[in-house]
């Protein structure tokens, strides 16, 4: 029941954008994505609800489409503060949570 | 505000000894999780308590896994025995869940090493 995020790791340079997919077996209810950097807890970044309401950071965009039980965390103009693994966390209708697979992002000058 | 807390920070202990884990969630939060991590994987959830309520434990190891979450505030995680493989970070997190969005806020964990 743990989603499947891809890719598993990428590297970009400064400026450059990235996109992160995230995608469960089950119907969800909402969609969490959080960033950890190493040694770190996780953080929120963003949280996309079924019907469409959503609460997150001004500069990372997430799109979530229930009918395919998928996400996708958008990274435009990447910085290098952006680096880190970057985890989705779902919330199916049975009222349980599981953090996906991972990706680790790293962003070099 | 004051964040999630967590004590201890490190625990280094033999296998087959106990070990218990604190949290004390942002003031305010009625729901606590408490998670395990391994290294290079996404935390997993053990167990989540919505004031003290465990509505979720389906994931904890409950033959030598307890936990509670007394008055509904701070929360013990505890292993008795523990094993070479419950070696991991416990994270603990709160949440206030009422009808819309919520995140949940992390603690720093407790690194757990049993040799």
């Amino acid at each position: 029941q743990q989603p499947v995020q891809s890719p598993q790791a990428v590297i970009l340079r400064e400026g450059e954008d990235a996109v992160i997919n995230c995608s469960s077996s089950k119907a969800l209810y909402s969609v969490h994505w959080y960033r950890q950097k190493h040694g770190e807890a996780p953080v929120f970044l963003m949280i996309l609800l079924k019907g469409g309401e959503q609460k997150g950071h001004e500069k990372i965009s997430a799109s979530f489409n229930e009918k395919k039980q998928q996400s996708s965390l958008y990274l435009t103009a990447s910085q290098l503060s952006y680096s880190g693994t970057y985890f989705c966390g779902t919330e199916n209708t049975g009222n349980q949570f599981y953090f996906g697979t991972g990706t680790s992002l790293t962003v070099i000058p | 505000e004051a964040g999630v807390v967590q004590s201890p920070r490190y625990k280094i202990i033999e296998k087959k000894q106990p070990v218990a884990f604190w949290c004390n969630p942002i003031s305010g939060h009625n729901t606590l999780y408490w998670y395990r991590q391994n290294l290079g994987q996404g935390p997993e959830l053990l167990i989540r308590y919505e004031n003290e309520e465990a509505v979720d434990d389906s994931q904890l190891p409950k033959d030598r896994f307890s936990a509670e979450r007394l008055k509904g505030v701070d929360s013990t995680l505890k292993i008795q025995p523990a094993e070479l493989g419950d070696s991991a970070v416990y994270l603990c997190a709160s949440s206030f869940r009422g009808s819309g969005p919520y995140e949940q806020y992390f603690g720093p964990g407790t690194r757990l090493t049993v040799t």
